[in-house]
């Protein structure tokens, strides 16, 4: 199966920050790579798909990019409402996997 | 609106077994892939398996600790699909999601509020 990582576990930042989470494949995916939000409690919630398309109804301060293995989420100005876990995942096999997730704090 | 509802969760012995239910609505089900995800509390979020769509022979696939113990299943009829769990075991415990396959990147579009799977003595 192909292993999905995610750096870092967990970041604290501020209101209006700009910040970048990673996600790396244990093999090439090309751009088969999709970034979810979840909240506390809630299901999680299509962000990006093919690495760099924004979810219709998804915020534009959200962006993502990359494309083989390596892949990044930016959020470019931190809203209150975007603190949350940001888990990755890869649809380019037919075992699908997530990474573990990485926990945006407020600061 | 898109809308999947999962039912069936519940308290059971290990080695027990349980069918979950998805239910949708707002979208051509008949066409579309449905995945099951599920996630411990506390833990991350883990992919345990899919069913395609008649077009594609109702193809499944599943997770390797699931394998050979679940099966997913589906009603076009019913806009529903299933999750039957056999021989449940404690580390099954979790809050089971089902999903909505994209077209083309492998992606889950939408989601279910889950429904809380739970295995114990």
């Amino acid at each position: 199966d192909i292993q999905m990582t995610q750096s870092p576990s967990s970041l604290s930042a501020s209101v209006g920050d700009r910040v970048t989470f990673t996600c790396r494949a244990s093999q090439t995916i090309g751009i088969y790579l999709n970034w979810y939000q979840q909240k506390p409690g809630r299901a999680p919630k299509l962000l990006i798909y093919a690495a760099s398309n924004l979810q219709s109804g998804v915020p534009s301060r959200f962006s993502g990019s990359g494309s083989g293995t390596d892949f990044t989420l930016t959020i470019s100005s931190l809203q209150p409402e975007d603190f949350a876990t940001y888990y990755c995942q890869q649809g380019n096999s037919i075992i699908r996997t997530f990474g573990q997730g990485t926990k945006l704090e407020i600061k | 609106e898109v809308q999947l509802v999962e039912s069936g969760g519940d308290l059971v012995q290990p080695g027990e077994s349980l069918k979950l239910s998805c239910a949708a609505s707002g979208f051509t089900f008949s066409d579309s892939s449905i995945h099951w995800v599920r996630q411990a509390s506390g833990k991350g979020l883990e992919w345990v398996g899919r069913i395609r769509s008649k077009a594609n022979n109702y193809a499944t696939a599943y997770t390797a600790s699931v394998n050979g113990r679940f099966t997913i299943s589906r009603d076009d009829s019913q806009n529903t699909a299933y999750l039957q769990m056999n021989y449940l075991k404690a580390e099954d415990t979790a809050v089971y999601y089902c999903a909505r396959g994209g077209n083309n990147y492998g992606h889950f579009a939408s989601w279910g509020q889950g429904t809380l799977v739970t295995v114990s003595s």
